[in-house]
């Protein structure tokens, strides 16, 4: 099992641009996550899909969009990047009925 | 005040020293505390947790939970240079499956 997976590893972009990041995961999980990264600022909750067709907002959801593509796959998408999207991005995944979330090995993503 | 706070460290210690990482939250609706272990340019990775009050032991490894007084700890026995990692804790379980991060915590064992 490659348990959860994270498309590109790492990216620069140029102010407002447009790129979408991939998650996928196969361990037949029915929450996903996407969580960003600063330093100082631990994790913070952008978007998450506790099912298969549903989504919604965590602690810091603006200038995202996320699509729950199937039970497997959680894209999210920075319609305009902006310098202050600069971080690195983990996905995760987790069982309905429990906390254990697992983990992608992150995209770093540079706006310039 | 945020809802869970973490020393960031770095804490620095030589091998075989016992380490105390601690969190504290806010939320008492909280049940689920859980610890991650994230070493540099990866994934954090689920560690251990612990259900309500008390202790939980693995390894080298316990994690402890004080309810009353919203304190989240965890005790690294025997520490080695390959412990060294941010620790972050994350607790859960108001009912909506989100876990809350602390910041983490920047361990250096030194050999």
């Amino acid at each position: 099992n490659a348990g959860v997976t994270q498309t590109p590893k790492f990216q620069v972009l140029k102010t407002g641009q447009s790129m979408t990041l991939q998650c996928a995961q196969d361990m037949n999980h029915n929450s996903m996550y996407w969580y960003r990264q600063d330093p100082g600022m631990g994790l913070r909750l952008i978007y998450y899909s506790a099912s298969e067709g549903t989504t919604d907002k965590g602690e810091v959801p603006n200038g995202y969009n996320v699509s729950r593509l199937n039970k497997r796959e959680f894209s999210l998408r920075l319609e305009s990047a902006a310098p202050s999207q600069t971080s690195v991005y983990f996905c995760a995944s987790t069982r309905t009925d429990n906390y254990e979330q697992y983990f992608g090995p992150g995209t770093r993503l540079t706006v310039t | 005040q945020k809802e869970v706070e973490q020393d960031p460290g770095p804490l620095s210690v030589p091998e075989g020293a016992i380490v105390s990482l601690n969190c504290t939250y806010s939320n008492s609706a909280f049940q689920y505390f859980m610890w991650y272990r994230q070493y540099s340019r990866k994934g954090p990775e689920l560690l251990m947790y612990t259900y309500s009050s008390g202790n939980k032991e693995d390894g080298r490894f316990t994690a402890q939970v004080d309810k009353s007084s919203k304190y989240i700890s965890l005790f690294i026995r025997d520490s080695q240079p390959s412990d060294s990692a941010t620790y972050l804790c994350a607790p859960g379980g108001d009912s909506s499956y989100k876990l809350i991060f602390g910041s983490g915590t920047r361990l250096l064992v030194r050999p």
